[in-house]
């Protein structure tokens, strides 16, 4: 199916374990972003990447890590898994980057929590 | 400071009221502006872009004041669909750069009540 999807989308782990979110977009969308979201503070970006092989951090990218080594895939990895990363992960997408190109695609969520 | 903030809410309203959420932003330098939707455990998705001359989209209206840095957002004959949060987005300009980011608020939270 088109659009924008993202696995899993439940995932409780413990803390110290490493765990990897994917993100698939259909799109061929050159931008792609990890946001966290978290109660009292809204939506936060972590990593961004701007095309394949290009990735910049967010406002919080501690404690992350992201590679794209295609357009279609970004995935997010926790390196070792803390439980104030405890969260909803949204992946989202964008075609330019462009003043005024302001629609992201969002992905469903992944909700995951770390006990 | 934050770079977006937004009064949390939550607004609740009866059914045909109308409401309107403010927001404001820090950076006078923001190029774009935008109002998304965010229904419980779900994902935002854009709700309309914010233009400088004011926008209307059926019983939704935008606005934006540059002087003052605020965005509103107006929804007349409120439904009991338009019960979510609300986020007020901005896309910052750096320098000369743009990098496709957007600073989202925090959102408002709006009831619509029978």
């Amino acid at each position: 199916d088109a659009g924008i999807t993202q696995s899993p989308r439940y995932k409780i782990t413990e803390t110290g374990r490493q765990v990897t979110l994917m993100c698939h977009q259909t799109w061929s969308h050159s931008y792609m972003f990890w946001y966290r979201q978290d109660l009292g503070h809204g939506l936060r970006l972590i990593y961004y990447s701007a095309a394949a092989d290009i990735t910049d951090k967010g406002e919080v990218p501690d404690g992350y890590v992201v590679s794209r080594s295609k357009t279609e895939n970004f995935p997010l990895t926790l390196e070792s898994a803390t439980r104030s990363q405890t969260s909803v992960y949204f992946c989202a997408s964008s075609e330019s980057h462009l003043a005024g190109a302001g629609e992201q695609y969002f992905g469903p969520g992944t909700r995951l929590t770390v006990t | 400071r934050k770079e977006v903030e937004q009064d949390p809410g939550p607004f609740n309203v009866p059914e045909g009221a109308t409401v309107a959420f403010n927001c404001t932003y820090s950076n006078s330098a923001s190029q774009s502006f935008f109002w998304y939707r965010q229904d419980c455990r779900k994902e935002p998705k854009l709700l309309m872009s914010v233009y400088s001359s004011g926008n209307e989209d059926g019983r939704f209206t935008a606005q934006l004041n540059r002087a003052s840095q605020y965005i509103s957002l107006l929804i007349r004959d409120s439904k009991l669909s338009d019960s979510a949060t609300y986020l007020c987005v901005v896309s910052p300009s750096y320098g000369s750069s743009n990098t496709g980011k957007l600073i989202f608020g925090q959102g408002t939270t709006l009831q619509v009540k029978p």
